[in-house]
């Protein structure tokens, strides 16, 4: 059973479109990071939060703790934006901080 | 800005060989974990560190793995006796605080033969 659940896995858009992207998790968790994924593998995180809302440049994130639930967003995507974005939590049982990570959605940009 | 550092950047070994995974945190940083994603796979936690011990470790890291922090700087994850299913990324990650963000290196690229 995965315990973060993203959706789409897949996701393709044209540039400038808004884009929305999923995760559903079903532990408790102290807080939840957004990650980017470049092809050549490298990870940067993007966020973390563990209530309200997020925004930096072009990017959102909002989280509802209630319903175990975040979505981050991409305003007037734009080509370098194609990247894998991972939702990954801090379980609430965990000790020391380690990260349980969702399968990731691939995100491509077209000009 | 800092940053995490790793090396090499792909390391290819023969099944049965140990090998050593080197990265170097920020240094002000006190918790350091290892995390690996076998490619086409969800990135997995290994191991987090803290105060010169392991604070917490998966399943998937078993007695032929092991964390050392040999000096100040450097954090090293040594494989004893690799196998065709350990190769795979293997990113180190460190952060300030236990429940903080953390900051991936660029990964360590592992293929067994």
């Amino acid at each position: 059973k995965n315990e973060v659940e993203q959706s789409p896995q897949n996701l393709t858009a044209q540039e400038g479109e808004f884009i929305t992207i999923n995760c559903s998790y079903s532990v408790g968790i102290s807080a939840l990071h957004w990650l980017q994924q470049h092809p050549g593998g490298g990870i940067v995180s993007l966020f973390m939060l563990s209530s309200g809302k997020k925004k930096h440049g072009r990017l959102i994130a909002t989280i509802n703790i209630q319903e175990k639930h975040s979505s981050l967003h991409i305003t007037a995507s734009h080509p370098r934006d194609s990247a894998v974005y991972i939702c990954a939590v801090h379980p609430a049982r965990g000790s020391q901080g380690n990260l349980i990570f969702g399968k990731g959605t691939k995100l491509s940009v077209k000009p | 800005e800092p940053e995490v550092t790793q090396t090499p950047s792909h390391q290819v070994t023969q099944m049965g060989q140990e090998v050593i995974l080197r990265c170097v945190p920020i240094s002000n940083h006190l918790y350091f974990y290892w995390y690996r994603q076998i490619l086409g796979q969800k990135v997995e936690f290994l191991v987090s560190f803290y105060n010169n011990e392991i604070s917490e470790k998966s399943e998937i890291f078993d007695d032929q793995f092991s964390v050392e922090r040999p000096d100040g700087s450097n954090f090293t994850l040594k494989i004893r006796s690799t196998k065709l299913e350990d190769s795979a990324m293997y990113f180190c990650a460190s952060s300030d605080r236990g429940w903080n963000e953390q900051f991936f290196g660029p990964g360590t690229r592992l293929t067994v033969l």
